[in-house]
């Protein structure tokens, strides 16, 4: 079984702290993702990567950062953390292929706060 | 872009009646669509992946239809269960797209 996991399941940070969040998934997946989850919004693409060192904007990236020097770990990084960006944050990965159909694993979650 | 809206934000049904789930869409028709299950304080589970040129998809007591003329796809849950309580998404990947969209979620509660 797919296993996806999020290194934090709560986080309470500072405004304009530096704040990684790590993801490790143990499938030999090609495909990763991070996602922010807001209540009436859904699920919310940040970044995302295909392969390792490979990474590619989604639908809102401004603040964020990501990193995958190794393939089953992708982070997400808040390069100064502000009070809007207090949300659950959500890992997820997926076999091969861009435009791939397949169906995305997630994580449980971390749970951000910035004060 | 897409723009992606699930039937109410919750939605009370009583145990072993059928639950009915709306996901519409606006703009293009997308390609491919799934449904997910997420349960309180866990990541999205997904459930079914259903494409443009089928009407319809089933698994155990799940069933899933696509309209694309409608601009709709519908979410079954029969004999429903209380254990079937949890919030479930849409997604939708465009048929020029990479990504999957998803959208906010109904939240279903069934009731004993």
């Amino acid at each position: 079984d797919v296993k996806v996991t999020q290194s934090s399941r709560y986080l309470v940070k500072r405004t304009g702290e530096k704040v990684f969040l790590e993801c490790v998934q143990d499938m030999d997946h090609e495909n990763m993702f991070w996602y922010r989850q807001d209540p009436g919004l859904g699920l919310r693409l940040i970044y995302f990567s295909y392969d390792v060192k490979m990474k590619e904007k989604g639908d809102i990236p401004e603040g964020y950062s990501v990193s995958r020097e190794k393939k089953e770990r992708f982070s997400l990084i808040l390069e100064s953390a502000s009070t809007n960006q207090t949300s659950m944050y959500l890992c997820a990965s997926s076999p091969t292929g861009k435009n791939s159909n397949q169906p995305q694993h997630f994580g449980d979650g971390t749970r951000l706060s910035i004060l | 872009s897409q723009k992606i809206e699930q039937n109410s934000e919750a939605l009370n049904i009583q145990e072993g009646k059928t639950a009915t789930l709306t996901c519409n869409y606006t703009n293009y028709s997308p390609a491919y669509l799934q449904w997910y299950r997420q349960d309180p304080g866990r990541g999205p589970v997904f459930l079914l992946l259903i494409r443009e040129n089928e009407k319809e998809k089933r698994k155990e007591r799940l069933k899933v239809t696509f309209d694309t003329t409608l601009k709709q796809s519908l979410f079954h849950i029969t004999a429903s269960q209380p254990a079937d309580s949890a919030t479930y998404l849409c997604a939708l990947r465009p048929p020029y797209g990479q990504n999957f969209v998803f959208g906010p979620g109904t939240r279903l509660s069934v009731l004993p």
